[in-house]
């Protein structure tokens, strides 16, 4: 099965700095989505990568995944407040699959 | 974006007693639907997938007994947690996946369950 790391587990921050989420695949990925959330609330869909090399970016937020596609980061430039929260990357061959989060925290 | 809704959001029941959750897709036909279970301070883990008209598939550890799914419908999907405890308090999630596109995955909002 699709075995997704993600790292760091937890982020604090400085408001205004830079932050890059990592994403790890055991398997090359076909389809690689980032998600935001938090606890007790829905999945807010950021951004969907398919192609080695793809970039994408939203606002403050910027995703790519390697030509390999085995593994994608997540950007944050200039984190807000409303930037924290938990942040999901999933996968899927058939289902999808979730890596493990990362906890992010912007101090004001 | 496809719409899932979840009904209840949030629900509280006594031990011992069964609790339904609903995923319906409102403005597309689901094949497959999705259940998930998010525990504080961890991330979503499968519990089941369902095809409509067909029995679920579960995951390794979960007990489908205790995790009753029924996909009677391309639109609605319902899991029953049957005689809840309270290790079974967590957010649940479902998704329903589109017959067009193909492995377009969508979410619902999610239920909190809270068994006392």
């Amino acid at each position: 099965s699709q075995e997704l790391e993600q790292s760091p587990q937890s982020l604090i921050v400085q408001e205004g700095k830079n932050l890059t989420i990592n994403c790890t695949s055991s398997k090359t990925l076909y389809g690689l989505y980032w998600y935001k959330q938090k606890y007790g609330e829905g999945l807010i869909f950021l951004m969907m990568l398919q192609k080695g090399g793809e970039e994408k970016s939203h606002e403050k937020i910027t995703a790519k995944l390697d030509e390999k596609k085995q593994q994608s980061s997540l950007h944050i430039t200039a984190s807000q407040p409303s930037h924290a929260g938990i942040y999901l990357c999933g996968a899927h061959l058939y289902d999808m699959r979730f890596g493990a989060g990362t906890r992010l925290t912007v101090k004001p | 974006g496809a719409v899932v809704s979840q009904h209840p959001s949030r629900v509280i029941c006594k031990s011992g007693t069964s609790v339904k959750i609903e995923c319906r897709s409102l403005d597309f036909q689901a094949t497959t639907m999705f259940w998930y279970r998010q525990f504080p301070k961890q991330s979503l883990m499968l519990m089941a997938t369902s095809n409509e008209g067909s029995k679920a598939t579960y995951e390794q550890g979960v007990e489908k007994d205790k995790f009753l799914i029924n996909h009677a419908s391309l639109t609605l999907s319902t899991l029953t947690v049957t005689s809840a405890h309270p290790e079974d308090s967590s957010f649940y999630i479902c998704s329903a996946r589109a017959s067009v596109p193909y492995n377009e995955q969508f979410f619902g909002p999610g239920t909190r369950l809270t068994v006392l």
